[in-house]
């Protein structure tokens, strides 16, 4: 699986969009970008995912560059139950048994949302 | 959908005795599982793949013999600290792919470990 590089932590101001970078250069051409959070002491939350295309669903939107090399995650209005942990990773073709590993996480993002 | 539940949430066990937990999917079979630890402040880190009706495969630096892996059914993996001692006091958490979604994996709610 490539790589990611995600900033350590970062503040946002509660009702504020929250957008959350990650860079993925080494990204091959089959490979998903995929965005997880972990709010303290709980398993992993699925947030979305994407090939190359943006995509949204309700908790946020996924932008991604058009070389791959990077992508944003977007909180369009962030509350004070957003602060958590937010991974970015680049996982295989989950149509085609990318599922077959379990997911590397880096150390992603502290998000602290602020009142 | 896809809902991954893990028991217990919580348990403090004597060193030396032994922990079960359980991950269950409770709405999709699961072919494979995943299990992790996390150390405080620290990202999770892979400690193995259980599949249905076959051995475990362990990641590197795992021991599988203080860490039993059973995955009976396909809805159902359990993970057993043997012979617990005070460092294998962590979070445990428990993954599964439904392979008919494509809604990436699902995490159960994790297990706090503490070994006194």
């Amino acid at each position: 699986d490539a790589k990611t590089t995600q900033p350590t932590s970062m503040d946002c101001a509660e009702g504020r969009a929250a957008n959350l970078p990650c860079n993925h250069s080494t990204i091959s051409g089959n490979e998903y970008v995929y965005w997880y959070r972990q709010i303290h002491s709980q398993g992993p939350q699925y947030i979305i995912h994407g090939l190359k295309n943006n995509e949204t669903n309700e908790m946020a939107s996924l932008i991604i560059t058009e070389d791959r090399k990077s992508s944003t995650l977007i909180l369009p209005h962030a509350t004070l139950r957003d602060t958590a942990v937010y991974y970015c990773i680049v996982r295989g073709n989950p149509y085609s048994g990318g599922g077959a590993d379990g997911l590397t996480f880096g150390k992603g993002t502290h998000l602290i949302i602020q009142p | 959908g896809a809902v991954v539940s893990q028991h217990p949430s919580r348990v403090i066990c004597k060193s030396g005795t032994s922990v079960k937990i359980e991950c269950r999917s409770l709405d999709f079979q699961a072919t494979t599982m995943f299990w992790y630890r996390q150390f405080p402040k620290k990202s999770l880190m892979l400690m193995a793949t259980s599949n249905e009706g076959s051995k475990a495969t362990y990641e590197q630096g795992v021991e599988k013999d203080k860490f039993l892996i059973n995955h009976a059914s396909l809805t159902l993996s359990t993970l057993t600290v043997t012979s617990a001692h005070p460092e294998d006091s962590s979070f445990y958490i428990c993954s599964a792919r439904d392979p008919f979604r494509v809604l990436g994996y699902t995490f159960g709610s994790g297990t706090r470990l503490t070994v006194v």
